[in-house]
């Protein structure tokens, strides 16, 4: 079946740092949605990539989707603390309605 | 527009009893979708339902089970808890049953199960 991996599991980042988050499927992927879930909060949507090679941005969010559909990161630059949570990519087949949700990326910030 | 609303948000139930939980969309959306969330395994997808229809399923055991009514609320049951059915269960609503739309969580149901 369809696998979307996150990595990292876990990102520890000092404030006012970049990081990059990634996200792979082990099929194409028709599109790939972002949320953000904060810590006792819900999955909170933040983007959808639909095209070959899209690059979305949000402020300091930048959205990526592969040139093969395979795969998408966020980076995201000079973290701040409202970035803490964790963030999941999902996947979408064309012929597969179900959205797979990766584990997820926690983010952890050091002011 | 009021958001997804899931009752209860809390719940404490033993082993082998039932429970029903409860979603209801935002106003207009037709979709809803149920996921199981546990720290060591994500969000997993549990069924989709559409105008009263389940669209979709995951891998899940038949003593999870689900429905929808016209009005778009929808329910979830699951029978025969065990303790490994501890986690937070979120409703997610959408215009349509192509994911293609947003999806919109509900706060979730936590469930914990002696």
């Amino acid at each position: 079946g369809q696998q979307v991996m996150q990595i990292p599991q876990y990102q520890h980042v000092q404030e006012g740092e970049d990081f990059t988050t990634y996200c792979n499927s082990s099929t194409t992927l028709s599109n790939i949605q972002w949320y953000k879930q904060r810590p006792g909060g819900h999955p909170v949507f933040l983007i959808q990539l639909v095209k070959s090679g899209e690059v979305k941005k949000q402020k300091r969010l930048t959205f990526q989707f592969g040139e093969a559909k395979k795969n998408s990161s966020l980076h995201i630059t000079a973290t701040q603390t409202t970035d803490v949570g964790t963030y999941f990519c999902a996947g979408q087949k064309s012929n597969d309605y179900k959205l797979s949700f990766g584990a997820g990326t926690t983010v952890t910030v050091r002011a | 527009k009021a958001g997804v609303t899931q009752t209860p948000r809390y719940l404490i139930k033993t082993r082998g009893q039932q429970v029903t939980l409860s979603c209801s969309p935002i106003s207009g959306h037709r979709s809803v979708s149920w996921y199981q969330q546990t720290p060591g395994q994500g969000l997993q997808f549990l069924f989709e339902y559409f105008s009263e229809t389940q669209r979709n399923k995951g891998n899940f055991p038949g003593r999870f089970s689900g429905r929808q009514f016209s009005n778009s609320r929808s329910e979830m049951n699951v029978s025969t808890l065990e303790l490994g059915d501890s986690a937070l269960y979120l409703c997610a609503s959408s215009l349509d049953w192509s994911h293609t739309d947003t999806q919109y969580f509900g706060p979730g149901t936590r469930l914990t199960v002696l």
